[in-house]
């Protein structure tokens, strides 16, 4: 089955930097990659996805990668703020597939 | 409101106390899943659902059943909970039949820790 690794675990910044979260895919077939974002106490949500017929996706300050020959995909925060302090979390789905399979988070805290 | 409904939000119960965790949508929509978070284990799925009376395995499905009696229920069922079954659970539905397709997005409900002494 699809395993996939998200990298690193925990993440600090200061207010205004950037941040990068990779993760890595084990299953050629994926095709669709959404990133959710939980802030503390809260479900999970969605922030942005890609799919694979696209190389990159933007919206706002965030930013989605895709590699599908290295089978990476990233995510980009430009300009954070304290507002995106929370655990962020990768994915993959098959074409057509019924799982989605779950990177295991990275914590993010961005410091005033 | 369009959401995810899950009962309870917190449940502390003892070994082999069967117990029930209720979902509940009111999109009409076809997929329903379940999935447990773990520190570092990101959410792993239990079982899900494509539509009314067909349920298949997740990836840890061991001691868990799961029913889709109707279209907008989707009870997660813990015949003989033990302390490794301790973790926040999150029910999740979907518009379509299939992920991976177009409008898959994930729509969660709010969690339910469960803790088992």
């Amino acid at each position: 089955g699809e395993n996939v690794e998200q990298h690193p675990s925990t993440l600090s910044v200061q207010e205004g930097d950037s941040a990068v979260i990779k993760c890595t895919y084990s299953d050629s077939a994926s095709n669709y990659f959404p990133w959710y974002k939980q802030e503390l106490g809260k479900r999970p949500q969605l922030i942005i996805d890609i799919r694979s017929n696209v190389g990159e996706k933007k919206d706002q300050r965030i930013a989605v990668t895709l590699n599908k020959t290295a089978k990476h995909f990233s995510l980009h925060i430009t300009e954070t703020q304290p507002e995106d302090s929370a655990v962020y979390f990768c994915a993959a789905v098959k074409a057509a597939g019924n799982k989605l399979t779950f990177g295991g988070g990275t914590r993010v805290l961005v410091k005033p | 409101e369009a959401q995810v409904t899950q009962n309870p939000r917190y449940l502390i119960t003892v070994t082999g106390k069967k117990l029930t965790v209720t979902c509940s949508q009111n999109m009409n929509h076809e997929y329903m899943s379940w999935y447990r978070q773990d520190p570092g284990l990101g959410l792993r799925q239990i079982y899900y659902s494509m539509n009314v009376e067909v349920t298949d395995k997740g990836d840890v499905p061991e001691g868990y059943k799961v029913s889709r009696k109707e279209k907008r229920n989707f009870p997660l069922i813990l015949e003989s909970p033990s302390p490794n079954q301790t973790s926040l659970y999150f029910c999740a539905s979907s518009p379509t039949p299939t992920l991976g397709v177009v409008n898959e997005k994930l729509f969660f409900g709010s969690g339910t820790q469960l803790s088992v002494l």
